[in-house]
Order: C-alpha cells, then structure tokens, then sequence
C-alpha cells in the first residue's frame, strides 16, 4: 500500500522560499504523477500544480505561475514542492497527492492516497 | 476564471438524505469533468470517496453515490450517519492538465 510521508513543519520570512518533500514508500508508485494541494487556516482545499506523465512539464494553476516549482526525483521516489516570494497568505498545511489515472491519459483523474500535510508559517 | 461551486454548508438528520452539488460560475457541469468527491475531518487529510462520476472508491460504503443531475456534479449521502459529519469537496478536470476544487461543504448530521 502506497503511503506518501512529507517533511515537518516550517517557519518562513515573508520573501524567502519554501521546499516541502513526499516521499513514497510501499507498492509500486511512480512520482511523476503528483500533485500538491494547500489548504489556509479555516478554508478549503485548492489544486495548486502537478507532475502529470503526458504533458511532460509540471502544470500549474495560473495563481502559482513563477513562485512555485513542482519535481520528482524516481531515484529515491521523492516529490518536491518549491514556492518562493512567500507572503503572509502563503501560510497553509500543503498536501501531496498521488495523481490515479483510468484512462492512460491523465484526464479521469483522482487523488489519492494523501500525503499527512506539511504547514508552512509566514510569519515575520 | 471559472470557479467551481459547492453549497458552503448542509444539515442532515440522522437516518436521512442529503444531496451535496458541484456546479460551474459558468457552464454546466458534465461526466468530460470527470468529477470526484473528497470527505474531510479536522485535521486529517482528505480520502477519496468518489471518482469518475460514480465510482466508489475502495471501502466507501454504498450509502455513499455521485451522479450528474442537471447541470451540476453530486454527492448523495443515504442514511446519514454522525460519523458523516466532515467536510465535503469537489473537484473538476478544467483540461489542459488543470485541475479545480470546490469551496467545500460543511455537513451537520442533527
């Protein structure tokens, strides 16, 4: 059974940048089909980029384009989140989730399992 | 942008019906959506309850079923339980490699 394990908790300056891992273990599982997901204190859930096979480079939701890079690294089954520039509004538990897939072309797509969640502070 | 809408909130009685929807500030949503259903608890992370339309996902109970109805996506819950109580999400393929949740809905089982 495939589980996805992020890293802990951090603290970040308003401007600096932050990288969260998931990493895979369990089953047979590939990272390049990953998304990451946020979620602010007291608000619902938003689909921010992912690592999908047929599209060959990450996409992002058009609010991330510039601060945020998605990559995965098959080698050790570990996904990155990198978002810059962080504002105060950044601060959110920030989810992973594998990308399954019925059709072979990632359109008929769900989410799952979860990774536990990572919450990133901005704070001063 | 089109933004994906789901009712902020729903009170269920126990041992009732409640029809959860996920619709389009703009259009209709249709299976092409390939809409699946989420349930979270405080503090937990979200667990597929729905893919596909319809599609349960591995130990979801049957009391659980997705559907289009009209122009939205719903999440039909018989037989509401306590346990059910959580929040509720959706989330719809805009294509492109582009994926949209739903506001969320606070369910109540009283």
């Amino acid at each position: 059974q495939v589980q996805l394990v992020q890293s802990g908790a951090e603290v970040k300056k308003p401007g600096s940048s932050v990288k969260v891992s998931c990493k895979a273990s369990g089953g047979t599982f590939s990272t390049n089909a990953i998304s990451w997901v946020r979620q602010a204190p007291g608000q619902g859930l938003e689909w921010m980029g992912g690592i999908i096979p047929i599209f060959g480079t990450p996409k992002y939701a058009q609010k991330f384009q510039g601060r945020l890079t998605i990559t995965a690294d098959e080698s050790t089954t570990t996904a990155y989140m990198e978002l810059t520039s962080l504002r105060y509004e950044d601060t959110a538990v920030y989810y992973c989730a594998r990308m399954l897939d019925s059709t072979g072309y990632y359109i008929e797509v769900w989410f799952d399992p979860w990774g536990q969640g990572t919450l990133v502070t901005v704070s001063s | 942008q089109t933004v994906v809408t789901q009712e902020p909130s729903f009170s269920v009685s126990p041992g009732g019906t409640v029809t959860l929807t996920c619709g389009l500030s703009s259009g209709s949503v249709s299976s092409t959506y390939y809409p699946s259903w989420y349930l979270q608890t405080p503090g937990q992370a979200p667990r597929t309850l729905i893919h596909s339309t319809n599609i349960r996902s591995s130990g979801v109970p049957d009391r659980f079923s997705g559907s289009i109805l009209g122009n939205k996506a719903v999440l039909t819950i018989t037989g509401a339980q306590a346990d059910d109580e959580s929040d509720y999400y959706c989330v719809l393929y805009m294509g492109g490699g582009i994926w949209v949740f739903g506001g969320g809905t606070k369910l109540t089982v009283l």
